[in-house]
């Protein structure tokens, strides 16, 4: 079973603060996701990346930056908390492009 | 421009009856997929079906179809014989191709209560 691990569970940050979001997968699938998860909004497209040193931006990059050196770990960086950001965010990965998407079970950020 | 939309926020179902769950979507790239995902209160995301662009047939898994009628760019899940168990938030997702990138955009849910 795909395993995607999302480093902490709950964080509380204060604005202004750098954040920093960790995701480790163990099935050597190339692509990777970060969403954010807002009630009535669904999941958003924060950024993703196809391989190593690769990355894209998604729907709502604003804010936010990431970091993949290694195959298997894909970082999220809010290089200054906002209030705006307090969210629920999830990370995903998959071996294809048609296959599904492996959720970790998320990190929920409150930004105060 | 709304990429996925689900217009149900909410659903109320009995258990035992069957549930549609609707999808419309909006896409140029010919060459596209569907999925659908459950969320349960725990939060956890839980793949349930795919169905390709190019899939002559609707998908099933066990308990979940996909009525996909392409040409009304619709994609609703149907729950058979629904459970308690199947209480949770459910989301439509589409992966197109967009200026060279093959991303992933969810619809913003629909949250299902069965009652016993």
């Amino acid at each position: 079973d795909v395993k995607v691990t999302q480093s902490s569970r709950y964080l509380v940050k204060r604005t202004g603060e750098k954040v920093f979001l960790e995701c480790v997968q163990d099935m050597d699938h190339e692509n990777m996701f970060w969403y954010r998860q807002d009630p009535g909004l669904g999941l958003r497209l924060i950024y993703f990346s196809y391989d190593v040193k690769m990355k894209e931006k998604g729907d709502i990059p604003e804010g936010y930056s990431v970091s993949r050196e290694k195959k298997e770990r894909f970082s999220l960086i809010l290089e200054s908390a906002s209030t705006n950001q307090t969210s629920m965010y999830l990370c995903a990965s998959r071996a294809g492009l048609v296959s599904p998407l492996h959720f970790g079970n998320g990190t929920r950020l409150t930004v105060t | 421009a709304q990429k996925i939309t689900q217009t149900q926020p909410g659903m109320f179902v009995q258990e035992k009856e069957a549930v549609t769950l609707d999808c419309t979507y909006d896409t140029s790239d010919p060459s596209y997929g569907l999925f659908w995902y459950k969320q349960p209160s725990s939060g956890e995301m839980i793949f349930l079906i795919y169905q390709g662009s190019y899939d002559q047939q609707n998908a099933t898994e066990g308990r979940y179809s996909l009525n996909f009628q392409k040409a009304r760019k619709s994609a609703n899940l149907v729950i058979s014989a629904s459970q308690l168990g199947d209480s949770a938030m459910y989301f439509c997702a589409m992966r197109e191709r967009l200026q060279g990138a093959q991303k992933l955009v969810f619809g913003q849910g629909t949250r299902l209560t069965i009652n016993p």
